[in-house]
């Protein structure tokens, strides 16, 4: 079974764009979360997907959203970047709304200039 | 404020002996709690967990204990070996929000061969 996919891996951006990140869950996987994980800190909650839900949204600012698709896949979108933000940005999937653990994708490592 | 504190940033063991890699955290709501480790250039994998009506999880060469008074838990690696060298995270979650994990900021645990 195919892990948690997403790309691109590097991306690199200026201040002011925007941009789109993608997630592929693992096969069956109906719940998609996004984390920010920054130099020094530990992994910050964005928000988490359901049926193309969202139903948990992280302390986050406006410019940061995201969707989810019929098939599961989804992704997340940072509008006028900040150098802030550069950061990794990881998406986790899980099968069914519990305690399971979640599977995490390598990241997608995000460079704003 | 940081609900989940990882407050040694790194900890050094000699191959064979016990490495120890403490948490605390503040927020009474939080039931469940995980250890994650992660490779650079890789995602977080789930190590282990526990529930806060237990006070220890063990799963082969690595055990949790949980204080609830104390609000401090603790992962254990018995023997410790130099292929466990890696970041370990410290997550927890409320249930209603089990998918919403808040981490600590880390530990990078070196094994010495």
């Amino acid at each position: 079974k195919a892990g948690v996919t997403q790309t691109p891996r590097y991306l690199i951006k200026t201040r002011g764009q925007q941009v789109t990140l993608s997630c592929s869950p693992i096969s069956g996987h109906r719940s998609v979360s996004w984390y920010q994980q920054t130099p020094g800190q530990g992994l910050q909650f964005l928000f988490e997907y359901f049926s193309e839900t969202q139903r948990n949204k992280g302390n986050f600012p406006g410019r940061f959203s995201g969707r989810q698709f019929s098939n599961s896949r989804s992704e997340m979108n940072v509008s006028t970047l900040e150098l802030g933000d550069s950061a990794l940005y990881l998406c986790a999937s899980v099968a069914e709304p519990g305690r399971e653990k979640l599977f995490f994708g390598s990241g997608t490592q995000l460079s704003v200039l | 404020d940081q609900q989940v504190k990882q407050n040694s940033p790194s900890l050094s063991v000699q191959e064979g002996r016990i490495s120890i890699l403490n948490c605390d955290y503040t927020n009474s709501m939080f039931d469940y709690f995980l250890w994650y480790k992660k490779y650079p250039a890789e995602g977080p994998t789930f190590l282990i967990s526990i529930s806060s009506i237990k006070d220890k999880n063990e799963d082969g060469r690595f055990t949790v204990f949980l204080n609830k008074s104390a609000k401090h838990l603790s992962l254990h690696i018995v023997p410790s070996q130099p292929g466990d060298s890696a970041v370990y995270f410290c997550a927890a979650s409320e249930s209603g929000s089990a998918r919403q994990l808040t981490f600590g900021s880390g530990t990078q645990l070196t094994v010495l061969p």
